[in-house]
């Protein structure tokens, strides 16, 4: 079964740190789609990125960036010289795509908390 | 604009009562999904639908029922309400294997049951 692992729960930082959100995954199928989401304190889930299976080419825009690597399941999110305004949860997803049952379905980590302090 | 709603913001329910929660996307998207957010739980899938009158159980589905008699339209249900369903309740819909696929979240519903 499809899951989904962010180990990290909270994190805490000083504003300008770097800051790297862990995720590892887990799935059978050969392709697949990751994401992640940003949830600020007003509650509304925000998509930040969407990775496919075959496509492992780091991405990077502006003070984000991604890690893909198949090897270790793992799809790590960077966000360098953090500013308060990161504050939030951010979530990594997972969705399967399902040819026979003509859908797809998001599968998310339990989130991590990050707190920028200035 | 892409646009998933919600009918309601927050909602205060009696233990016992039947509850909709629906929510309404207009982007023609197949796919359209119902999730509970707990603190330390992160997101989980209660309900999805890959067509109009088609549902799947998600990872929690005790407790909930669903209905699609329309495309745009995708309805949660606690039949009997319980304080254990107190919660966030969010509605997501997504294209399926296109390139671009991505689900987009309505902005919540948070339902108190007392």
């Amino acid at each position: 079964a499809q899951k989904v692992t962010q180990a990290q729960t909270e994190i805490s930082v000083v504003e300008k740190e770097d800051v790297t959100l862990d995720c590892v995954y887990e799935t059978r199928d050969t392709t697949y789609y990751l994401f992640w989401y940003k949830q600020p304190p007003s509650g509304e889930l925000v998509f930040l990125i969407r990775r496919n299976s075959f496509d492992e080419q780091n991405e990077i825009s502006g003070r984000y960036s991604w890690n893909f690597q198949k090897s270790t399941s793992s799809f790590n999110f960077t966000i360098t010289a953090s500013q308060v305004v990161d504050s939030a949860v951010y979530f990594c997803a997972l969705s399967e795509l399902r040819v026979n049952q003509a859908g797809t379905a998001l599968i998310f980590g339990k989130g991590t908390t990050l707190s920028v302090s200035s | 604009d892409v646009k998933v709603t919600q009918s309601s913001r927050y909602l205060v329910k009696r233990t016992g009562e039947k509850v909709f929660l629906e929510c309404v996307q207009d982007m023609d998207h197949e796919n359209m999904f119902w999730y509970r957010q707990d603190p330390g739980l992160g997101l989980r899938l209660i309900y999805f639908s890959y067509d109009v009158k088609m549902k799947e159980k998600g990872d929690i589905p005790e407790g909930y029922s669903v209905s699609r008699e329309k495309k745009e339209r995708f309805s949660l249900i606690l039949e009997s309400a319980s304080t254990n369903q107190t919660s966030m309740y969010l509605c997501a819909s997504s294209v399926w294997d296109r390139e671009d696929t991505e689900a987009f979240f309505g902005q919540g519903t948070r339902l108190t049951v007392v």
